[in-house]
């Protein structure tokens, strides 16, 4: 089955980190760019970062700019956020979506992440 | 970039139409036809009905639709059934590798 599943969510204190996995299945993820996207509670979709195929070219919002590292581990079909100096509007649910004709054509079920002391 | 502008909800009883719109600027969707639209109920992944403004990926009932004019783009659902009641979001590609969605419009089917 084609599928991308998340993992890695849970509730972190501020200026603490977390970090997200991935898992992809059913397709060739390394010739796919990757990308993770958020949405807040009750707010709309927010697009956070893009990796290319082989995870030498990164791309982020300026919101998490110098704060996430986005990675990926082909070998495993795994891609990765790394989540640093997390603040309370970070909170939300973390997409992870394959890119394709600069849209995203296939999306996990997202994992949780709260920040809150 | 900012978030694109959708109308927060929309309805429509069963077999009729309903039209969403994504408005944006001239840096995103004006810019480029790489408008995409998603399906979105809760707690599930979301789905993309719609890339590149019009574009069905295999799978996607014709009953889907979209369309662009200037800095807005649509989509059309045609003979809404009670499985069309969900979330749906439009996306744009917004230059220099970044990317915009809207906040999302709620679709009932009355």
């Amino acid at each position: 089955e084609v599928q991308l599943v998340e993992s890695g969510g849970g509730l972190v204190q501020p200026g603490g980190s977390l970090r997200l996995s991935c898992a992809a299945s059913g397709f060739t993820f390394s010739n796919y760019w990757m990308h993770w996207v958020r949405q807040a509670p009750g707010k709309g979709l927010v697009w956070v970062s893009r990796l290319n195929i082989d995870g030498s070219t990164t791309i982020y919002a300026d919101s998490v700019k110098g704060r996430f590292t986005i990675s990926r581990d082909n070998a495993r079909n795994t891609l990765y956020l790394q989540m640093n100096s997390l603040r309370v509007e970070d909170t939300a649910v973390y997409y992870c979506a394959r890119g394709n004709h600069e849209a995203f054509d296939l999306w996990g079920q997202g994992t949780l992440v709260t920040v809150s002391s | 970039q900012s978030a694109l502008t959708q109308p927060p909800s929309a309805s429509g009883s069963p077999g009729q139409s309903v039209t969403i719109s994504c408005t944006g600027t001239s840096n995103d969707v004006g810019a480029y036809n790489y408008v995409s639209w998603y399906q979105h109920h809760p707690g599930k992944a979301p789905k993309l009905l719609i890339y590149e403004v019009t574009n069905r990926p295999s799978g996607v009932p014709d009953r889907f639709s979209g369309s662009k004019s200037g800095n807005t783009a649509s989509l059309t659902v045609s003979g809404l059934q009670a499985e069309d009641e969900a979330d749906y979001f439009c996306g744009s590609y917004a230059g220099s590798n970044h990317y915009v969605f809207g906040a999302g419009t709620k679709v009932t089917v009355l």
